[in-house]
């Protein structure tokens, strides 16, 4: 079964670093998704992907994230500086279309900012 | 723009019995609704999905949903659960107007008792 999938499962580094999340999204896939979850809490929303541009971004997701889709195949995830509000588990999502089909998940990656 | 509201933190039921985890929505079109698990240091996992037609959808693990558009809910049920039910449950959804983005609630543990 085609699954998402997301490296490296846990990612520690100083706060004001830089930190690059990966994700290999379900090959046909056309939209692509980033989430955060706080100490098992919400489920929050930071951006969407589509067509090589972001679609849709919260609030969250501000000057300091980025997204790209350099090679066709990994989605990332950059965090320019890094805060100690940023520690949180990243999911990576991608579904076949942007109305009604599910979105499937990665593993995640547990980033800890110390 | 889109909300999910899961009105209970925690629902505790015995082994065998049936479990209800309720989930209400609001959206300004036609609503895609969905149900994901997550176990413990996981990713969501898919469990089943309302688009259209009948109210009742079935899915993973014996698990089926109920949606009922008049009190916009789509409760989660099982006629007999498991102490491996054990999870924390989010509910999910899309809005067919603004789409793509999946809002989620915040989710709702189960807990299954021997």
């Amino acid at each position: 079964e085609p699954e998402v999938t997301q490296t490296p499962s846990h990612q520690v580094t100083q706060m004001g670093q830089e930190v690059i999340l990966r994700c290999v999204p379900i090959s046909n896939h056309l939209y692509f998704y980033w989430y955060r979850q706080i100490l098992g809490q919400k489920v929050e929303f930071l951006v969407s992907f589509y067509n090589n541009e972001i679609s849709e971004k919260s609030e969250i997701f501000d000057d300091q994230f980025s997204v790209e889709r350099p090679d066709g195949s990994n989605f990332t995830l950059k965090i320019r500086s890094t805060k100690l509000e940023d520690s949180a588990m990243y999911f990576c999502a991608s579904s076949a279309d942007g109305t009604n089909t599910e979105a499937f998940f990665g593993q995640g990656t547990r980033l800890t900012v110390v | 723009a889109q909300s999910v509201a899961q009105p209970e933190d925690q629902v505790n039921v015995a082994e065998g019995n049936p479990l209800t985890v309720k989930c209400t929505y609001s959206v300004s079109g036609n609503p895609y609704l969905f149900w994901y698990v997550q176990y413990p240091n996981r990713g969501l996992q898919f469990l089943l999905k309302y688009i259209t037609g009948d109210n009742l959808v079935k899915g993973s693990y014996g698990f089926e949903a109920e949606f009922n558009k008049s009190q916009t809910s789509f409760h989660l049920k099982k006629p007999s659960a498991l102490v491996s039910d054990s999870a924390l449950y989010f509910c999910a959804v899309r809005d067919s107007v603004y789409g793509q983005n999946f809002v989620f609630g915040p989710g709702t543990r189960l807990s299954v008792l021997p």
